[in-house]
């Protein structure tokens, strides 16, 4: 059954640092990747997806990587800014539907 | 272009009692999706459409959910009776074919079910 594992939980970072936030699964049998932001009380944005032939995929500051073969990927935001705070959610498409880890809420300061 | 649209955006109601949730996907997505997030939790499939046909509705809780996806369209979740542990957001997502498309997701229905 696969399984998706998102680190850390929780992330705070001053405004304007670098960082990445990590996604791992256990079966490299996927579609592909989609990696979402999920604001309170809302629905989830697509931000980046990345198909299982693909290694990254970037958009403005955001860049996807993804290591099929050993089950990673990793989301790297740069410059980050205080409307960056939101919870992202990392998910594996296997044919059926997503699955989803538990997300990792940011929150950028000031 | 508009996105998913899903209604009502929250609902509050005592348990026992009936609930529908409406769901029109982007124009000309064939697949439509409902998932269910609880707090603090990613998303989980409820159903999968395909055009008018479910063809994935293994995780959902035939007793008391059922859904249906008219000519194709729009769909709607329903649950009956609603029970306290059904309180959650019901998330409604569509793509244009189910194979490596990407999934777009409505703003969710919150239920609170009292």
């Amino acid at each position: 059954k696969q399984e998706v594992t998102q680190i850390p939980a929780a992330l705070s970072v001053p405004e304007g640092e670098n960082l990445v936030l990590n996604c791992s699964f256990t079966d490299s049998a996927i579609y592909n990747l989609q990696w979402f932001r999920q604001d309170p009380g809302k629905g989830l944005t697509s931000l980046l997806l990345i198909q299982s032939s693909q290694r990254e995929q970037t958009s403005g500051r955001l860049n996807a990587s993804l290591d099929k073969s050993s089950g990673r990927s990793t989301l790297y935001i740069a410059a980050s800014q205080p409307g960056d705070s939101a919870t992202y959610l990392c998910a594996v498409y296997a044919g059926t539907a997503l699955i989803f880890g538990k997300g990792t809420t940011l929150s950028v300061s000031s | 272009e508009a996105g998913v649209v899903q209604s009502p955006r929250y609902k509050i109601i005592e348990k026992k009692q009936p609930v529908a949730f409406w769901c029109n996907p982007i124009s000309g997505h064939n697949t439509l999706y409902w998932y269910l997030q609880n707090l603090g939790q990613g998303p989980e499939l409820l159903i999968r459409y395909e055009n008018e046909e479910a063809v994935d509705d293994s995780q959902l809780p035939k007793d008391r959910f059922s859904a249906e996806r008219l000519k194709g369209v729009d769909s709607t979740l329903k649950i009956q009776p609603a029970e306290l542990g059904d309180s959650a957001v019901y998330l409604c997502a569509s793509s244009l074919a189910a194979s490596s498309n990407e999934q777009f997701f409505g703003p969710g229905t919150r239920l609170t079910v009292l």
